[in-house]
């Protein structure tokens, strides 16, 4: 099965700003999920959108999905320095029973 | 009170040997992975196991042995480490009756092989 993909592959913004991460895929999903890894640490899931939502919010996260563009997008607004880490889209596609990662984006926010 | 732990931390070995990796989960989960992440970040599933039965076992060399003792334990076993086995191991959870939930990792494994 194919790794999605990921864009950009890094980003690097001020803090206060917003940053965008987009995630396309080529399978039929139950889901699409929203991992953050920091440096030498574990993955950590942050949000899931189901493939009947279009919009879901957590925090300062908000995460959009378009199955017909097969396709999701992360925004995290009014970044902060703390939020410095790789972000990870992960798949839950149809009939299968373990989650397909992105290739991430590498987010730097400037203090 | 960790949920998901690995060990050990970092490993260093040479081509040739043998090394395993050990993983337990306190969360009464029924599903446990492994994931190999390599020098690009990239993740690939390897194995899993629900409830002590192997379900998934993608492309990877027999010299990966998984073992599951009890549904909270999944070790790694590697023989004959190459050097392109140098990459970080994660092991990770899912809840029961969850088979699109979320993933609960631990704090991987680095393995380097020289």
């Amino acid at each position: 099965s194919q790794q999605g993909e990921e864009d950009p592959q890094a980003l690097s913004i001020q803090e206060g700003e917003n940053a965008t991460m987009n995630c396309s895929y080529k399978t039929s999903i139950n889901n699409l999920q929203w991992y953050r890894q920091n440096s030498g640490r574990g993955l950590v899931h942050l949000i899931l959108i189901r493939s009947n939502e279009r919009e879901k919010h957590s925090g300062r996260l908000r995460v959009t999905l378009d199955t017909s563009k097969k396709s999701s997008s992360l925004l995290i607004t009014a970044s902060r320095a703390a939020d410095t880490a790789s972000y990870f889209c992960a798949r839950s596609d149809t009939g299968r029973r373990a989650l397909t990662f992105g290739s991430g984006t590498r987010l730097q926010v400037q203090p | 009170d960790t949920a998901v732990s690995q060990t050990p931390k970092y490993l260093v070995t040479q081509m040739g040997n043998d090394k395993s990796i050990k993983c337990e989960q306190n969360l009464g989960h029924d599903t446990m992975y492994w994931y190999k992440q390599d020098s690009k970040k990239f993740l690939k599933i390897m194995f899993s196991y629900n409830n002590k039965e192997l379900i998934i076992n993608e492309t990877v060399p027999n010299r990966f042995s998984p073992k599951s003792p009890d549904k909270a334990h999944l070790n790694l076993h590697i023989n004959s480490l190459e050097l392109g086995d140098s990459a970080v191991y994660f092991c990770a959870s899912r809840g029961a009756g969850a088979n699109t939930g979320e993933l609960f990792f631990g704090e991987g494994s680095r393995l380097t092989v020289l």
